[in-house]
């Protein structure tokens, strides 16, 4: 199974700030790369597939970027409602699997 | 608009049975394939369980293989997961999705199982 590391697992930051999330595989996955966002006790949201390209209706403030084994997730000028879980999922390879999330929140 | 409303969740003891079914409406359901992918309390998202628009293709991840069957119903608009020989480790909400067999466009709101004795 290909493993999806994400650091930070967590981070602090203020609205308006620009923060970056990265998302490691165990082996190379292209750009079969997802990010999701969660807010506490919602399903998940698409965001970002195919490692950059914006889900519908999603912000463009959000960008992801990379491909292989290395992955970045951004989001500039951080809004109040950003402050969520987000995954990175690949899909590269059965089983599909995600990262084990990188919690957003207000400092 | 997309809607995906998953039921059949509740309290089972390990060993049971459970049936979830997830309704969809707001799109041509018999064109899409469809997953579960489910988050134990407080843990991560892990997917579960893929089947393909025509039911030709089905996948699981293999802590629920011979356990678990995907199937659905394109003229009843509907997607089902039964579960069989539930293990406490089971327990999770169970989200329904849809889109291509790796990508998630839209989810359903979950459904909560709960393995217990």
């Amino acid at each position: 199974d290909i493993q999806m590391t994400q650091s930070p697992t967590s981070l602090s930051a203020s609205v308006g700030d620009r923060v970056t999330i990265t998302c490691r595989a165990s082996q190379d996955t292209s750009t079969y790369l997802n990010w999701y966002q969660q807010q506490p006790g919602k399903a998940p949201k698409l965001l970002i597939f195919d490692a950059s390209h914006l889900g519908t209706g999603v912000p463009s403030r959000f960008s992801g970027s990379g491909s292989g084994t290395d992955f970045t997730f951004t989001i500039n000028s951080l809004q109040p409602e950003d402050f969520a879980t987000y995954y990175c999922q690949q899909y590269d390879n059965l089983p599909y699997t995600f990262g084990q999330g990188t919690t957003l929140e207000i400092k | 608009e997309v809607q995906l409303v998953e039921s059949g969740g509740g309290l089972v003891r390990p060993g049971g049975s459970l049936r979830l079914s997830c309704a969809a409406s707001g799109f041509t359901f018999s064109t899409y394939s469809m997953s579960w992918v489910r988050q134990a309390p407080g843990k991560g998202l892990e997917w579960v369980s893929s089947i393909s628009s025509s039911s030709g293709d089905i996948y699981y991840v293999d802590s629920v293989k011979g356990r678990f069957t995907i199937f659905r119903d394109n003229a009843k608009n509907s997607l089902y997961l039964q579960m069989n020989s539930l293990r406490v480790e089971d327990t999770a909400v169970f989200y329904c999705a849809r889109g291509t067999l790796g990508t998630w466009h839209n989810w359903g709101q979950g459904t909560l199982v709960t393995v217990s004795s």
